[in-house]
C-alpha cells in the first residue's frame, strides 16, 4: 500500500449504529488529519492530530471521536449521527504540519439513514 | 476571517480551448498556497504550492501563478482527462489549518 488509505470506503449506518472510520499513511508523516465534505461547499477540518496529539478541534460535535493511536494510523468513531452528517470524510497526512503539503486518501462516503 | 473564493464555478471548454481558472484569498499572512484536483467520489491529489508572489509552477498542461491577492491555474490546450474539480487552499498563520476554496468544476468537451 502506498500514499493515504481509507476504509471503509462505503458505509451506510442508521442514526442510533456505532462506527468507525480509519485511516493509514504510509508516508512517513507525522500530522494527521480529518476533514468533512459536503456537496457544494468546502472542505471543513475537523481535527488535526501531530505526533500522535491532537492540536485542533474544529467546534466538531462530541457524536464525532477522533483516536490516533500512533502517527499512522487515525480513526474517527461515530455514534448516534444525524442525517445531516451525510458526506465524504476524508483523511490526509503531512510531513510536520505548519504549510506543509497534506495528503489526502480516497475518502469514505457515509451515508447516515 | 480568512476566505478564499474560486471563480467560476464551472467551466466547459473544448478540447484545446486554454483558460485559467481564479483563486482570490483575503488572509492575514500567507504561508502558502495549494492547488488540488479533484475527481468524482475520490479525495484532492496535490497539485502546487505557491509560497510567495511571482512563484510560478507548472506540470504538463497546468501552470500555476501567484500575486498578492489571487493565484491562477491556467489550462493549455486541455484533454478531457483534464476535467476534474480544481480545489484552492490557503495556509495562514501558525498551526496546520488550510482554508479550501469551494472548487472550480471543469469539463472538456471533445
Amino acid at each position: 500500500e502506498t500514499g493515504v488509505t481509507q476504509t471503509p470506503r462505503h458505509l451506510v449506518m442508521g442514526m442510533t449504529n456505532k462506527k468507525s472510520l480509519k485511516c493509514e499513511q504510509h508516508l512517513g508523516h507525522n500530522a494527521m488529519y480529518w476533514y468533512k465534505q459536503s456537496a457544494k461547499k468546502p472542505l471543513e477540518l475537523m481535527f488535526v492530530y501531530s505526533l500522535e496529539e491532537r492540536v485542533e478541534n474544529n467546534s466538531v460535535p462530541s457524536r464525532f471521536s477522533p483516536e490516533c493511536p500512533n502517527s499512522s494510523h487515525l480513526f474517527l468513531h461515530l455514534h448516534t449521527l444525524q442525517p445531516e452528517d451525510s458526506a465524504l470524510y476524508l483523511c490526509a497526512s503531512s510531513p510536520r504540519g505548519e504549510a506543509d503539503t497534506q495528503y489526502f486518501g480516497p475518502g469514505t462516503r457515509l451515508t447516515v439513514l | 476571517e480568512d476566505q478564499v473564493t474560486q471563480s467560476p464555478e464551472a467551466l466547459r471548454l473544448q478540447e484545446g480551448e486554454s483558460s485559467s481558472l481564479n483563486c482570490s484569498y483575503t488572509v492575514s499572512g500567507l504561508r502558502g498556497l495549494f492547488w488540488y484536483r479533484q475527481d468524482p467520489g475520490k479525495g484532492p491529489e496535490f497539485l502546487f504550492t505557491l509560497y510567495s508572489a511571482g512563484e510560478e509552477k507548472e506540470k504538463e498542461r497546468l501552470k500555476a501563478t501567484l500575486t498578492k491577492k489571487e493565484s491562477f491555474l491556467h489550462i493549455t490546450a486541455p484533454k478531457p482527462e483534464d476535467s476534474a474539480t480544481y480545489l484552492c487552499a490557503v495556509h495562514t498563520g501558525g498551526g496546520n489549518k488550510l482554508t479550501f476554496g469551494t472548487g472550480t468544476q471543469l469539463k472538456v468537451e471533445l
